[in-house]
């Protein structure tokens, strides 16, 4: 079945560091893929998204690019801030008869120090 | 504008006693998702509505019921809890398969 592998956490960064969070896929057909955020006590929020091959999604300074030829989705952020501290989700859809469900990797938890 | 509201934020209930979690939205979106997230763990699909369609995974427990009695609610029944239950339960909704949205969560803690 179709699964998410996702870089193993804690991840501890100083501010204005570059951060990488590596995800890999494995998917029948081609599943849109998602970065979801978990603040602590929260829910999850929708990060960015990219729904093709070469798509790259981006939001808040954060990117990722949908690589189907290595599958994987990699997310990346030039400087991190301390309020970006959370947990990391890497998603895909797994769409059936018209409704999205979505496998998830395992969550890569950040601390960002002053 | 919230968009997913979730009641209570924090249940606490006792070992056996029945207990439902609420959820409700705004956005008229068709499908409504449950998940059960344990401490460092992913969310995990418990069941989820299309419409009125129930549609239950395959590995959630029969513990777990659920309704839906129109677009905007949806509820989260827990017969018997157990102290294995204890989680953060999460509502999501989602429209056909476009990006999913959701709530803050309810924390069930089972005594």
């Amino acid at each position: 079945g179709n699964s998410v592998t996702q870089m193993e956490g804690p991840v501890t960064l100083s501010e204005e560091a570059f951060l990488t969070i590596n995800c890999t896929y494995t998917a029948t057909g081609y599943p849109s893929l998602f970065w979801y955020v978990q603040y602590p006590g929260e829910g999850l929020q929708l990060l960015l998204k990219a729904t093709k091959a070469d798509d790259k999604g981006s939001n808040k300074g954060f990117e990722a690019t949908y690589r189907k030829e290595t599958t994987s989705f990699h997310l990346e952020k030039g400087s991190v801030q301390v309020s970006d501290s959370a947990v990391y989700f890497c998603a895909l859809s797994d769409g059936q008869g018209g409704s999205e469900k979505l496998v998830f990797g395992k969550g890569t938890k950040l601390t960002v120090n002053p | 504008d919230a968009m997913v509201i979730q009641n209570p934020r924090y249940q606490v209930t006792q070992f056996g006693k029945p207990v439902t979690l609420s959820c409700s939205q705004t956005l008229n979106h068709n499908v409504m998702y449950w998940y059960q997230q344990k401490s460092s763990q992913a969310p995990k699909l418990l069941f989820h509505y299309y419409d009125k369609d129930f549609n239950n995974e395959a590995d959630t427990p029969d513990n777990f019921q659920s309704r839906r009695p129109n677009t905007s609610f949806c509820f989260l029944d827990i017969r018997s809890p157990g102290l294995g239950d204890a989680a953060m339960y999460l509502c999501a909704t989602g429209q056909g398969q476009e990006t999913q949205y959701f709530g803050p969560g309810t924390r069930l803690l089972v005594l």
